[in-house]
């Protein structure tokens, strides 16, 4: 079974510049998840999808950020424009179901750098 | 609303030596707790998670954990450390109530094993 991929999987950008990142999920895996970590700390959650629904986006910066899940499978995340503060390593996880306690499977991720 | 803590930053062991990383957890209601490991450059990997019922988990790679509520804590352990388990360690917590879908990591902890 295919994990999670995540391209791509080192991203170099200067500030003010636009960038992506994409992941396709485990297969038949309903729900998506995007995690920022930062240098020292765990992964912080920045939106969830439920199929093609973005459910808990709290935590997502809107006025930079954004996602999305075409047909509920592949998700991009984009950040325009990029901030030094942006530099993370961007982590993509999918798990069946939400509802239920399940593991997630998480990407290698993108590490970020905006210089 | 959620939180865990791992008091350890880094945790020193030698090879064959039992180890243990503790964490230790807050929730309004009851947890679901997991455990997730990070090689270098690899997304985390899960190693074992506690719902319900017995206190004390069997996850991979030969670890387990010890719920204990009263304590708030749910430690990862492994009756003899290899030095290939070096890596970092990280516990995430769950609130049953209030309809969380979400975990909520702690910053990680460094496992050292030493030959």
């Amino acid at each position: 079974e295919a994990g999670v991929v995540q391209s791509p999987r080192y991203k170099i950008i200067e500030k003010k510049q636009p960038v992506a990142f994409w992941c396709n999920p485990i297969s038949g895996h309903n729900t998506l998840y995007w995690y920022r970590q930062n240098l020292g700390q765990g992964p912080e959650l920045l939106i969830r999808y439920e199929n093609e629904e973005a459910v808990d986006d709290s935590q997502l910066p809107k006025d930079r950020f954004s996602a999305e899940r075409l047909k509920g499978v592949d998700s991009t995340l984009k950040i325009q424009p990029a901030e030094l503060g942006d530099s993370a390593v961007y982590l993509c996880a999918s798990s069946l179901v939400a509802t239920q306690p399940d593991e997630q499977y998480f990407g290698p991720g993108t590490r970020l750098t905006v210089t | 609303a959620q939180s865990v803590a791992q008091p350890e930053d880094q945790v020193n062991v030698a090879e064959g030596n039992p180890l243990t990383v503790k964490c230790t957890y807050s929730v309004s209601g009851n947890p679901y707790l997991f455990w997730y490991v990070q090689y270098p450059n690899r997304g985390l990997q899960f190693l074992l998670k506690y719902i319900t019922g017995d206190n004390l988990v069997k996850g991979s790679y030969g670890f387990e954990a010890e719920f204990n509520k009263s304590q708030t804590s749910f430690h990862l352990k492994k009756p003899s450390a290899l030095v290939s388990d070096s890596a970092l360690y990280f516990c995430a917590v769950r609130d049953i109530r209030g309809g969380s879908y979400i975990p909520t990591f702690g910053r990680g902890t460094s496992l050292i094993v030493h030959p």
